[in-house]
């Protein structure tokens, strides 16, 4: 099975500066790998998806990029803001097969 | 667009008690449905997949039990809740590459 690491320590960092989240595997090298973000209390939310084949995937303020020979993919958000503290999930994913959740990582914007 | 509702909120049950948690979906036909629970600083634990009426995958012995009725609900089930059955439960319904698109969770507590 996919072991998958995520920082257990809270990411504090302050407002309109860059986050940037870490998810390293350590098993079999997915077909795609997705971010969630999940807030207190509430379901995860999907936010982007990445395959493979793709080193980067925008999406308004959020980048990921995903580099299969570290086994890595990392998560950033540029000009972050108080509203974007929250926990964030990878989620690698072989094929067509279900995604498996890392434990996430908090982000603390602070104002 | 696609909705999924999922009920109660949160519940209080002491141990030894029966459980009924129901899922629905709206929007969609034939989804792939899931059961996850996260306990408290813990990762999301998949529990029960479905990929049709009456199909039910089981991806941890345990407790519980699950049951897809009819297309679009999903019913996770048990007939003796224990302690360690307490956590946050979630369902999901999955789109094009698996993307997860998640329910609003049931907070459960046994006592």
């Amino acid at each position: 099975s996919q072991k998958i690491e995520q920082n257990s320590e809270a990411l504090n960092i302050q407002e309109g500066k860059t986050a940037t989240l870490t998810c390293n595997y350590t098993n079999y090298s997915p077909a795609y790998l997705q971010w969630y973000r999940q807030d207190p209390g509430r379901g995860p939310v999907f936010l982007l998806l990445i395959r493979e084949n793709e080193k980067e995937k925008r999406k308004e303020r959020l980048k990921v990029t995903f580099d299969t020979t570290l086994k890595q993919s990392l998560f950033h958000i540029t000009a972050s803001q108080p509203a974007d503290s929250a926990t964030y999930l990878c989620a690698p994913q072989r094929g067509s097969y279900i995604p498996t959740f890392g434990r996430g990582t908090s982000l603390i914007v602070h104002p | 667009s696609q909705t999924i509702h999922q009920w109660p909120a949160t519940l209080v049950q002491p141990v030894g008690s029966p459980l009924s948690l129901e899922c629905t979906v709206e929007g969609t036909s034939n989804p792939n449905l899931y059961w996850y629970r996260q306990a408290a600083g813990r990762g999301l634990q998949l529990l029960f997949y479905s990929v049709g009426i009456g199909q039910i995958s089981s991806e941890v012995p345990q407790n519980l039990s699950a049951s897809r009725p009819q297309d679009r609900q999903f019913i996770l089930s048990s007939k003796k809740l224990l302690l360690s059955d307490s956590g946050f439960y979630l369902c999901a319904w999955g789109g094009q590459h698996e993307k997860l698109f998640f329910g609003s969770g049931t907070q459960l507590s046994v006592l």
